[in-house]
């Protein structure tokens, strides 16, 4: 059964900070992994998506890369902004219809 | 350009009460999800349509029911609203059925509270 860990639960930085967020999931047979950003009280709003056959994708100040063979995925925030702050998710599509999603990780980004 | 669209946004019901959560996409998609989401249990899948006249069961099915009206729609009926079905309820859909299901986009949400 496919898990999806987001370590560390929250993270509290200062504007303009360079950032890493973590994804890791335990089974490599997947076809896609997609990060997620989650305003309080809203919905998902799909940051990037990556393909299996691929290692990175690029949006803006954000950069995801994947590393299926070790089950790893990061998300990388070049020069934070307070607007920044939110939850991220990440989720992981395997064989089946579902995606399986980690639990977020809630970021502050402090003026 | 809509996206996704839930209703209502938030609920109020009674143990035993009924009702049933709409969900519209205006984007063509194949398929539809409706999701819960709970303080530190995250997102779970509660029934997924790969495509129009099809649904399946996701990891949460019980005490809810289905149906994928038209390719546009997706409803989330509660025949017996419980306390524990107290949620977050999301609705998404993707472009493609199948194993090559692409970006998933969501709906802003419907809060349910089950007294």
């Amino acid at each position: 059964k496919q898990e999806v860990t987001q370590i560390p639960a929250a993270l509290s930085v200062p504007e303009g900070e360079n950032l890493v967020l973590n994804c890791s999931f335990t089974d490599s047979a997947i076809y896609n992994l997609q990060w997620f950003r989650q305003d309080p009280g809203k919905g998902l709003t799909s940051l990037l998506l990556i393909q299996s056959s691929q290692r990175e994708q690029t949006s803006g100040r954000l950069n995801a890369s994947l590393d299926k063979s070790s089950g790893r995925s990061t998300l990388y925030i070049a020069a934070s902004q307070p607007g920044d702050s939110a939850t991220y998710l990440c989720a992981v599509k395997g064989g089946s219809e579902k995606l399986v999603f980690g639990k977020g990780m809630k970021l502050t980004v402090n003026p | 350009n809509a996206g996704v669209t839930q209703t209502p946004k938030f609920q109020v019901l009674k143990t035993g009460q009924s009702m049933t959560l709409q969900c519209a996409q205006d984007m063509n998609h194949n398929s539809m999800y409706w999701y819960r989401q709970d303080p530190g249990m995250g997102l779970r899948l509660i029934y997924y349509s790969a495509s129009e006249g099809t649904t399946d069961k996701g990891e949460v099915p019980n005490g809810y029911n289905v149906s994928r009206l038209n390719k546009r729609e997706f409803s989330l009926r509660l025949e017996s609203a419980a306390p524990s079905q107290t949620s977050v309820y999301f609705c998404a859909s993707s472009e493609l059925s199948g194993l090559s299901t692409g970006e998933l986009f969501f709906g802003e949400g419907s809060r349910l509270t089950v007294l």
